[in-house]
C-alpha cells in the first residue's frame, strides 16, 4: 500500500486565490512527522511546513498552513493568496518515528500553476 | 552559513560505467541521506549515513553504495549504470537526534545513455 498519496497530479489556481493540496498517509507508527516541500524547476527541495503526530494545533508558516486530520490520516496543504512564484511541484512526505534523521517517504507530487 | 552542496550539477554517463556523486552537509549536521528522483515522480530513499556507517537503506540494489567521511561529507557510487538510473539524485542532511528537518541540496542530474 502507498504510504503517501497525492491524488491531484496538477492544478491551476488564479493569482491571489487560495489553493488546497491533498495528502493522505498510512502508518501504524504512533510517532510520525508530515512535511510539505516545494520543488521549483531548478530541482531543489524547499521545506515549507512540518506537522508532528502529537501536535495539537495545525501548523502554520506564513502563507502556508497544514490542515491535519489525524483520524482521517490526511495532511492537506493550504496556500493562501497565491503568487506567480508559487508555481512548482509540491510534495507531501512522511517520517516515521521522531528522529530527525529518519528517512522520508514522499508522495508522487502535485504540480501547481498560478495564472495571472 | 553554507547549506547542503552537491557536485557535479549535471553528469552524462554511458550504460555500464560507474559514477560517483558528492555531497557536503549543512554546517553542524552529522547525517546524510541520499534520494533518487526519477522524472515526474517523488524522491525515493536510497540510504543514509551516520558516523561513517550506513544506518538505513531503501529498496535499491547493491550497485548503489556510499561512504561518509570524518568531516560528514558523503559520496554515492553507482556501478554498472543502467538507463533506468537516469534521475535527479538529491542529498539531504540533518542531525540524527529529534527536532530538525532534513535540508536538501540542489541535486545532481545524471543522464545515462
Amino acid at each position: 500500500a502507498q504510504k503517501i498519496t497525492q491524488t491531484q497530479p496538477g492544478m491551476f489556481v488564479q493569482e491571489k486565490e487560495a489553493v488546497t493540496l491533498d495528502c493522505t498517509y498510512d502508518t501504524s507508527d504512533p510517532s510520525y512527522g508530515l512535511f510539505w516541500y516545494k520543488q521549483p524547476s531548478s530541482g531543489e527541495m524547499i521545506f515549507l511546513i512540518y506537522q508532528g503526530s502529537y501536535d495539537q494545533q495545525n501548523a502554520t508558516e506564513g502563507r502556508y498552513s497544514l490542515n491535519f486530520q489525524k483520524a482521517r490520516k490526511s495532511a492537506n496543504l493550504v496556500i493562501s493568496a497565491s503568487q506567480l512564484g508559487d508555481s512548482a511541484m509540491y510534495f507531501c512526505a512522511m517520517r516515521e518515528g521522531l528522529a530527525a534523521g529518519n528517512k522520508l517517504t514522499f508522495g508522487g507530487g502535485t504540480r501547481v500553476l498560478v495564472k495571472p | 552559513d553554507a547549506g547542503v552542496t552537491q557536485s557535479p550539477t549535471h553528469l552524462i554517463k554511458t550504460r555500464g560505467q560507474q559514477v560517483t556523486l558528492r555531497c557536503s552537509p549543512k554546517s553542524g549536521h552529522d547525517t546524510v541521506s541520499w534520494y533518487q528522483q526519477a522524472l515526474g515522480q517523488g524522491p525515493q530513499f536510497i540510504f543514509q549515513y551516520y558516523e561513517e556507517e550506513e544506518r538505513q537503506r531503501g529498496n535499491f540494489p547493491d550497485r548503489f553504495s556510499g561512504h561518509q567521511f570524518p568531516n560528514y561529507s558523503s559520496e554515492l557510487n553507482v556501478n554498472a549504470l543502467l538507463l533506468g538510473d537516469s534521475a535527479l539524485y538529491l542529498c539531504a542532511s540533518s542531525l540524527v537526534r529529534v527536532g530538525d528537518e532534513q535540508y536538501f541540496g540542489p541535486g545532481t542530474r545524471l543522464t545515462v545513455t
